[in-house]
């Protein structure tokens, strides 16, 4: 059973215009969010999280929200850029019953920017 | 900066033979991890370590095996390569506490044939 999930495989915005990237989990115990940004043949990079007390965090062009009551988070990223094209995932994290502290990853969704 | 690297970054081997993928990092973190990924999919945990000669199982179960002599140096191993074992296998690494993120490396994009 996929604990986090995004639903929109593919996502296709007009430069300068707002990307939104959604996010939805099962597990009210996760306590960190974090976004990944990934190029083809390339390892993810850490772009932005968000601590579970939050709402809202926001850096540089980059905003993640956080509804704790729907268990949902986004990704505004303002203005897109052709360079943020790019698979972007949603990760959270949170200690297991064996004391273990990890992350599950959703599958994420394929941003295009087009010039 | 991360300091975090893998090699090879891709490799194409025959059925049956043995293969060991390298992970270093160099920014002292205590713990590490290998992430299996097929396209379009998750990324899923298959082993992570704490520290030097502690390894566990991921929740995605593997044939792969991992060792931790060292802090920096986190090697993943298959014994006898399959056609299944096709996939791109990403190394993370990430400083003790919670919230903090992980490091990934460029990943090696292993092909069985």
């Amino acid at each position: 059973d996929q604990q986090v999930k995004q639903n929109s495989p593919s996502l296709s915005v007009q430069e300068g215009r707002i990307s939104i990237l959604n996010c939805d989990y099962t597990n009210s115990m996760f306590d960190y969010f974090l976004w990944y940004k990934k190029y083809p043949a390339e390892g993810p990079t850490f772009l932005i999280s968000i601590s579970s007390i939050k709402d809202k965090n926001e850096d540089g062009r980059f905003t993640v929200f956080l509804n704790k009551s729907a268990k949902h988070l986004s990704l505004h990223i303002v203005p897109s850029q052709p360079g943020d094209s790019a698979v972007y995932f949603c990760a959270a994290s949170a200690v297991s019953t064996s004391g273990t502290y990890k992350y599950i990853f959703g599958t994420g969704t394929r941003l295009k920017v087009l010039a | 900066e991360a300091d975090i690297y893998q090699t090879p970054r891709y490799l194409v081997i025959g059925t049956g033979k043995k293969i060991t993928l390298e992970c270093s990092q160099t920014m002292g973190h205590d713990k590490m991890y290998w992430y299996q990924q097929d396209p379009g999919m998750e990324l899923h945990l298959i082993h992570y370590s704490y520290g030097v000669n502690s390894t566990e199982k991921g929740d995605l179960s593997s044939e792969s095996t991992v060792s931790r002599i060292r802090t920096e140096h986190f090697p993943l191993t298959l014994e006898s390569a399959r056609p299944s074992h096709t996939s791109q296998y990403l190394c993370a690494s990430r400083q003790v506490g919670s919230g903090t993120e992980a490091f990934f490396g460029q990943g090696t994009r292993l092909t069985v044939v």
